[in-house]
């Protein structure tokens, strides 16, 4: 079964600290892993996203580590504000094409509620 | 949240009432999603239609649940006879085609009572 396991629950960082967060996948066929944040009453936005062909993608703050062999990635947000407070969900996908025609059915982890305080 | 737009916001139904919600994806995307998002959890895959055709429909309750895309219109999801279990936030999504990237609206907030 399509399973994305993330953790933690939730996490309190101190401002200007590194939030780390960490999920692991089981089917190897997913080949597509974004980053949602989340605010309340909000819905999820896309914050970055990776292909296993890569072990790290950077974008400002934000870093997503992948380790294919071991099934997990990770986000990193450096530098953490009091404006990243939010939930970010890892997800994870496998593209169908056909027909011409794509498909992008998204497997959510349960999200991380991070709390960043000045 | 380019451009995804879903009413209502929020809707309270009492039970065996119909919920329908809307779902009006980014200009020029043929693909939408709907996800529901229950308390404390991540975000379910319920549906994956493109216009007139359902592609997807393996996260659909197999009773009381509906989705369509028709021609001309939004999406709409249609929930029959609630219950308070229905109460959740649904989350419609949409994409280009061979687009990898999936734009969410602010989602309908349905409340059973």
């Amino acid at each position: 079964q399509q399973q994305v396991k993330q953790s933690p629950q939730s996490l309190i960082v101190q401002k200007g600290g590194i939030s780390i967060i960490n999920c692991a996948y089981e089917n190897t066929a997913f080949d597509y892993f974004p980053w949602y944040q989340q605010f309340p009453g909000k819905g999820p936005a896309l914050l970055i996203a990776i292909r296993p062909d890569v072990s790290e993608k950077k974008e400002g703050r934000f870093t997503i580590s992948f380790n294919k062999s071991a099934k997990q990635f990770s986000l990193h947000i450096m530098d953490s504000q009091p404006g990243d407070s939010a939930t970010y969900f890892c997800a994870a996908s496998t593209p169908m094409w056909n027909s011409g025609a794509g498909s992008y059915q998204l497997t959510f982890g349960k999200g991380t509620k991070l709390s960043v305080i000045p | 949240n380019a451009g995804v737009m879903q009413n209502p916001r929020h809707l309270v139904r009492r039970r065996g009432q119909e919920a329908r919600l809307r779902c009006s994806p980014v200009k020029g995307h043929s693909h939408v999603y709907w996800y529901r998002q229950l308390p404390e959890e991540g975000l379910k895959f319920m549906v994956y239609l493109q216009k007139e055709n359902i592609i997807d429909e393996s996260g659909m309750p197999k009773e009381r649940f509906s989705a369509e895309f028709p021609k001309e219109g939004p999406s709409i999801l249609r929930i029959q006879q609630v219950v308070r279990g229905d109460s959740a936030a649904y989350f419609c999504a949409s994409s280009g085609v061979r687009d990898t990237e999936a734009f969410f609206g602010q989602g309908t907030r349905l409340t059973v009572v």
